[in-house]
């Protein structure tokens, strides 16, 4: 079946280091985002991507950093720059293009923690 | 400027009871509009959307909106809810091409 993947689920850090999330997909989809979610605030986007090696970025893009060198992948570094990363963090992607385009299948998330 | 407000951050329903769960938008000429649900520690599921035609719709689960275009708003309904339907509920919009914008969430629990 068709889908995104993240990885981990849940990871703990300390304060400071860098981490990335990973994050895959298998539908052929263009377009990949990232959001942060936090309790009582809804989604935020971090970054897209409409095209392998172009990203934007979304509201919320300070402390964060991102790749885009193969279609099917968007890995999200938290870096120590962030100054409050302990949140959940959800995957989408997208077709371009068409009103399909404007639907997004998510990944299941990955929970962040920084002791 | 806020675009999409979900008017309640938390609607508790019986079991087999109706609910409404409310949301409005900035006015606008061109708008997209979207009801995703999230179960706890999951990612988010499409419930249904409003992109053209039948102001009416109907999604998964039994769940059905209505665009109102004077009102600004698109309401999410379901006439007989079930403890599985517990969840957060997420209403988002797309106004003029502008970048999809989420509300804040309604969690929905329905107790026996």
């Amino acid at each position: 079946d068709g889908g995104i993947t993240q990885s981990p689920k849940y990871l703990f850090r300390k304060e400071g280091q860098n981490v990335t999330l990973s994050c895959e997909q298998n539908l052929n989809h263009d377009a990949m985002y990232w959001y942060r979610q936090d309790p009582g605030q809804g989604l935020r986007l971090i970054y897209y991507s409409q095209i392998v090696n172009d990203f934007q970025k979304g509201d919320i893009a300070e402390g964060y950093s991102v790749s885009r060198e193969k279609k099917e992948s968007f890995p999200l570094t938290v870096t120590s720059a962030q100054k409050n990363p302990t949140a959940f963090y959800l995957c989408a992607s997208s077709m371009v293009g068409g009103q399909r385009a404007n639907v997004l299948t998510f990944g299941a998330g990955s929970r962040l923690t920084v002791l | 400027a806020q675009s999409v407000t979900q008017l309640d951050s938390q609607v508790p329903v019986f079991e087999e009871a109706p609910v409404e769960l409310r949301c409005n938008y900035s006015s606008s000429v061109s708008v997209y509009l979207f009801w995703y649900v999230q179960y706890p520690n999951q990612g988010l599921q499409l419930l249904l959307k409003y992109l053209s035609g039948s102001t009416l719709v109907k999604g998964i689960n039994g769940f059905e909106a209505e665009f109102n275009k004077s009102q600004t708003s698109f309401h999410l309904r379901k006439p007989s809810v079930h403890i599985s339907d517990t969840a957060e509920y997420f209403c988002a919009v797309i106004i003029s091409g502008s970048r999809l914008t989420f509300g804040e969430g309604t969690q929905l629990t329905v107790n026996p």
